[in-house]
């Protein structure tokens, strides 16, 4: 299994450009989430999905999309890049809604810069 | 609104001691579940523990056990017999026992062991 995989590492936009992060799990899970990471803050929940055609808002929602249209594939669409979209982005799956030991599986994240 | 406080930045410990991080929340639900995340260099989140609120017993991973205080909302983790790849940073989290698996986190501590 290659686990979660994020797409791509690093990325550096102007301000207004759009972009996708793209992420893809091999396990077979249901639930998988978009998280970013501010400097000297945990994560915060901007979107999620309990499978494929079914998503949903989170914490910080504002900006972005996402859609799933397959179990695997679960991208994250950035329609106008602002700076204060500058952050780590993870994506996150799991078997089941609640996060469990082993059961629960992050992308290496991505660093996203709007300049 | 669930608030998460970390209130110990940076932490460190020798090579084989015992090491005690803090967390206390805030939220007037009853069920609920609580998190300790690590983060080492790497970056990836790994769950390392999970306690539900409705469970008096203090949950246990190997080496790492809480203390979970439900009046106090108090939720701190003890890492035994430290280990080098233990040097990380420590993040507590809290999740509603209904709707979305919508983590909060704490800012996080980061710990260091000392060989």
């Amino acid at each position: 299994n290659a686990g979660v995989t994020q797409t791509p590492k690093f990325q550096v936009l102007k301000t207004g450009q759009s972009m996708t992060l793209q992420c893809a799990q091999d396990m077979n899970h249901e639930y998988m989430s978009w998280y970013r990471q501010d400097p000297g803050m945990g994560l915060r929940l901007i979107h999620y999905s309990v499978g494929a055609g079914i998503t949903d808002q989170g914490e910080v929602p504002n900006g972005y999309n996402v859609s799933r249209s397959t179990t695997e594939d679960f991208p994250l669409r950035l329609l106008s890049a602002a700076p204060s979209q500058t952050s780590v982005y993870f994506c996150a799956s799991s078997y089941s809604f609640l996060p469990t030991p082993n059961e629960q599986f992050f992308g290496p994240g991505t660093r996203l810069t709007v300049l | 609104a669930q608030t998460v406080t970390q209130s110990q930045p940076e932490m460190s410990v020798q090579e084989a001691e015992t090491v005690t991080l803090s967390c206390t929340y805030d939220t007037s639900e009853n069920n609920y579940y609580l998190f300790w995340y690590k983060q080492p260099p790497s970056r990836q989140m790994i769950l390392v523990i999970r306690q539900e609120a409705y469970k008096q017993q203090n949950a246990t991973e190997n080496r790492f056990s809480v203390n979970f205080q439900k009046a106090a909302k108090s939720f701190s983790l003890k890492i035994s017999d430290s280990q080098l790849g233990d040097t990380a940073m420590y993040f507590c989290a809290f999740m509603k026992k209904t709707g979305a698996n919508n983590l909060f986190f704490g800012t996080g501590t980061r710990l260091t062991v000392i060989p």
